[in-house]
């Protein structure tokens, strides 16, 4: 138990439809983190929030949308996913983002396109 | 491009025996490198790190080795325990200029056998 939690922890959609991930931590951190792992891939980052700003998009479709309400809280909004979009999605905190503190991720979600 | 090179993507070792992981890189502005491990259903745990103005690093079982001009680390357990079972990711960064943005490796899965 890292202290980020993760809903759902599977998810199966079509690409017509509308869904959000959702990422809460219970560590009193200021900076959360998507990520992005695909088969065989390194864990790729999406986006990094900092007291509730977006302070990183690295390149990201916008199909992807993310939303940051207050630093405990954060979504991942999806809709007209591809397949190729199926993946693990991870979502990490730390203390700050602007210089080295350590991540603490969670479980993640299990996302599969049809 | 991968700038985080994990070669080998499984690893078999005898309880009892050294595990050795490695990592190479090629991004020669990363100055902070750390090892994360993850079990299945769960997300990655941080383990140790190592700064680039040392080039060992050790915390009970786990010593990380580090040598700048072959952009290469590596990481020891001894002696392997079952429960060290796990995927373990290699990561970077760049301590100034960087943010906390973490380039990964695709992983290497460890397997301690009785």
């Amino acid at each position: 138990e890292t202290g980020v939690t993760q809903t759902p922890r599977h998810l199966v959609m079509g690409m017509t439809n509308k869904k959000s991930l959702k990422c809460e931590q219970h560590l009193g951190h200021n900076a959360m983190y998507w990520y992005k792992q695909s088969a065989k891939k390194p864990l790729e980052l999406m986006f990094v929030y900092n007291f509730k700003e977006q302070t990183e998009n690295n390149s990201v479709p916008s199909r992807f949308s993310p939303e940051c309400p207050n630093s405990s809280h954060l979504f991942l909004h999806l809709h007209t996913l591809q397949p190729e979009d199926s993946a693990l999605y991870l979502c990490a905190s730390s203390l700050g983002s602007d210089s080295y503190n350590e991540q603490f991720f969670g479980p993640g979600t299990r996302l599969t396109v049809l | 491009d991968q700038q985080v090179k994990q070669n080998s993507p499984s690893l078999s070792v005898q309880e009892g025996r050294i595990s050795i992981l490695n990592c190479d890189y090629t991004n020669s502005m990363f100055d902070y490198f750390l090892w994360y491990k993850k079990y299945p259903a769960e997300g990655p745990t941080f383990l140790i790190s190592i700064s680039s103005i040392k080039d060992k690093n050790e915390d009970g079982r786990f010593t990380v080795f580090l040598n700048k001009s072959a952009k290469h680390l590596s990481l020891h357990i001894v002696p392997s325990q079952p429960g060290d079972s796990a995927v373990y990711f290699c990561a970077a960064r760049r301590l100034t200029g960087g943010g906390n943005k973490l380039t990964f490796g695709t992983g290497t899965q460890l397997k301690v056998e009785l």
